[in-house]
């Protein structure tokens, strides 16, 4: 089944350094992979929408020089948190919908986003 | 609006059926699914549904609704290890995003079973 792969699982690191997330799609490829952070019991809320080869595009009230997005590739995403602050901690988790062929038609609506492992990030 | 709403809680005894709603005010609707998150851990897809109707797999079946904006996950024969959260999430058309076809999330009901 498709894979994806989230590192680093869990970082700990003192207010005011940037952390990099990396989310990789190991047996697919991915023009559009996203970006979601959770709270203690609360649900998942989009954070950005990552499409290769060009700009991320964010929800309202995420800022985009804070949390930087790369999508370099088809199977990578990458998300920076720069200049992180404690209020930044949270679970950060990654997805990724595979490409399939007819973009645009039913079968692609049907492939279901794969989730990373997300990454918990502590900010002291 | 996107509003997605589901109870944020329930509790049901090892091998009984629960059955936990979801309704969902959306324009644009495209398609429901259901996801799996146990504490500390990344929702994993259990059920997908377009059309109306009921979809089964195996212990678990996901009924929908269109024209009245509903939908059920129905767990039969439950487990210990069933006690998970279990999110609603709707595809709608993401005018920002073009064709993304964003996931928006509901805020998840908590499944307790117990012995």
């Amino acid at each position: 089944g498709a894979v994806v792969s989230q590192h680093p699982s869990w970082v700990i690191c003192k207010s005011g350094t940037s952390v990099k997330i990396e989310c990789r799609s190991l047996d697919f490829q991915a023009t559009t992979m996203f970006w979601y952070r959770q709270f203690p019991k609360q649900s998942l809320m989009l954070m950005a929408t990552s499409n290769e080869g060009s700009k991320a595009t964010y929800e309202q009230g995420v800022e985009k020089d804070k949390f930087l997005i790369n999508h370099a590739s088809l199977t990578l995403s990458t998300l920076t948190v720069t200049s992180a602050h404690p209020e930044d901690s949270s679970f950060y988790i990654c997805s990724a919908r595979p490409s399939a062929t007819g973009y645009n038609q039913p079968q692609h609506f049907a492939q279901p986003q794969h989730f990373g492992d997300g990454t918990r990030l502590s900010i002291l | 609006g996107q509003n997605i709403d589901q109870p944020t809680e329930m509790t049901a005894t090892e091998g009984a059926i629960v059955q936990i709603n979801c309704t969902y005010q959306t324009s644009g609707f495209n398609g429901l699914f259901w996801y799996q998150q146990h504490a500390g851990e990344a929702p994993t897809f259990l059920s997908y549904n377009v059309l109306d109707g009921l979809e089964e797999k195996g212990r678990f079946s996901s009924f929908l609704s269109r024209s009245k904006g509903y939908s059920y996950l129905l767990l039969k024969e439950l487990q210990m290890k069933d006690s998970a959260s279990y999110l609603c999430a709707v595809t709608f058309l993401g005018f920002s995003s073009g064709s993304a076809r964003q996931l928006t999330f509901g805020s998840g009901t908590q499944l307790t079973v117990l012995p």
